[in-house]
């Protein structure tokens, strides 16, 4: 089955800088790649996607890039604000799979005031 | 629209004893699931359905039953509760590739 490994599993960032978290997939056959944030107490909510055909995607402050060759796909945020804290899950999928999710670990991103 | 709705929020149970959890969702959404979410490990999937009268196994099924009840509502029952499965668990349904996720249910086995 699909394996989706994500680095890093904490990260801190002062206010205003960049943070960027990596996922890397195993499936080459995979072709969906969402990501989701997850709040405290919350359920996880999705943020960005990205599909096989597309190499970026941006949304405001947050954009995804894929590399299909190498198998690995990337959040950037940009413009970090204390809202961003929370844990990002990036996901991969495919659709004779029925678009089932396969999830990273999970990073804990901390935005310093 | 309340979305996903899950219920109960918390509970702790013996091990050994049962219960269900229930998920209910007012999008219309053909595909509905169960996920569990542990420290470390993200989220893997227990139980899927596609659509009403269907329900496929997912990474982690053993000790869990599931019964997809209409188009709204899915349910996943743990029959002997044992502490392995103290997690969070999270229904989700979908349109498509999106999937909405309820608020999980917190269970504690002791």
């Amino acid at each position: 089955g699909e394996n989706v490994e994500q680095h890093p599993s904490t990260l801190s960032v002062q206010e205003g800088d960049s943070a960027v978290i990596k996922c890397t997939y195993s499936d080459s056959a995979s072709n969906y790649f969402p990501w989701y944030k997850q709040e405290l107490g919350k359920g996880p909510q999705l943020i960005i996607d990205i599909r096989s055909n597309v190499g970026e995607k941006k949304d405001q402050r947050i954009a995804v890039t894929l590399n299909k060759t190498a198998k690995h796909f990337s959040l950037h945020i940009t413009e970090t604000q204390p809202e961003d804290s929370a844990v990002y899950f990036c996901a991969a999928s495919k659709r004779s799979n029925d678009y089932k999710l396969s999830f990273g670990a999970g990073t804990t991103v901390t935005v310093r005031a | 629209n309340a979305g996903v709705t899950q219920t109960p929020k918390f509970q702790v149970l013996k091990t050994g004893q049962s219960m269900t959890l229930q998920c209910a969702q007012d999008m219309n959404h053909n595909s509905m699931y169960w996920y569990r979410q542990d420290p470390g490990m993200g989220l893997r999937l227990i139980y899927y359905s596609a659509s009403e009268g269907t329900t496929d196994k997912g990474e982690v099924p053993n000790g869990y039953n599931v019964s997809r009840l209409n188009k709204r509502e899915f349910s996943l029952r743990l029959e002997s509760a044992a502490p392995s499965q103290t997690s969070v668990y999270f229904c989700a349904s979908s349109v498509g590739n999106e999937q909405f996720f309820g608020p999980g249910t917190r269970l504690t086995v002791l």
